[in-house]
């Protein structure tokens, strides 16, 4: 079975810019959050959709937004870049998401730097 | 709230020798699952082991088993036989039913590293 698949792997993006990010989840998982990774900040939760739903939501402004799509494909968009957004963005998926013993199955990543 | 505390900013561990890693928890929930993962030096994030808050054994996957005190609310991962490929960060993370089971919470990990 294949895993979560993220693409692109790396970006490179100037301030003020938007990037789109996509991440396909494992075969006949649901559910899809993001996690924004820093050195600062640790790992963070970005969002989490289920069924074209976004479900759960952190702490993030509204520049940072996300979609699902009808088959469980995600696309998490940041506008108006700041040099603070860079960072490793993380993709996972399970089954349904809400239940405490479903684990998240993560991608490799795509590796934002903002210049 | 939630909060994951790994005390350990890095381990040492030679080949074949066990290893403990800490985690200590806070949360209100009654019902939440703890969860360990690795992550090497190319970004993914690899699920080791999975414990819920009901579970009356601790649990093991292989190599690797969770010491979960629920009175002390620890949950720490034991890696026995260490190898060079264990080296990598290792995050202790957990899920509760306050924030609807969709949220994982992350510690701050910790970076083991296994020499020959």
């Amino acid at each position: 079975k294949a895993g979560v698949t993220q693409t692109p792997r790396y970006l490179i993006k100037t301030r003020g810019q938007q990037v789109t990010l996509s991440c396909s989840p494992i075969s006949g998982h649901r559910s899809v959050s993001w996690y924004q990774q820093t050195p600062g900040q640790g790992l963070q939760f970005l969002f989490e959709y289920f069924s074209e739903t976004q479900r759960n939501k952190g702490n993030f402004p509204g520049r940072f937004s996300g979609r699902q799509f009808s088959n469980s494909r995600s696309e998490m968009n940041v506008s108006t870049l700041e040099l603070g957004d860079s960072a490793l963005y993380l993709c996972a998926s399970s089954l349904e998401g809400d239940s405490n013993n479903s684990p998240l199955h993560f991608g490799n990543g795509t590796r934002l730097t903002v210049t | 709230a939630q909060k994951i505390t790994q005390t350990q900013p890095g381990m040492f561990v030679q080949e074949k020798e066990a290893v403990t890693l800490d985690c200590t928890y806070d949360t209100s929930d009654q019902s939440y699952g703890l969860f360990w993962y690795k992550q090497p030096s190319s970004g993914e994030m690899i699920f080791l082991i999975y414990q819920g808050s009901y579970d009356e054994q601790n649990a093991t996957e292989g190599r690797y088993s969770l010491n979960f005190q629920k009175a002390r609310k620890s949950a720490n991962l034991v890696i026995s036989a260490s190898q060079l490929g264990d080296s990598a960060m290792y995050f202790c993370a957990m899920r509760g039913v306050n924030t609807g089971f969709q949220k994982l919470v992350f510690g701050t990990g910790t970076r083991l590293l296994v020499s020959p």
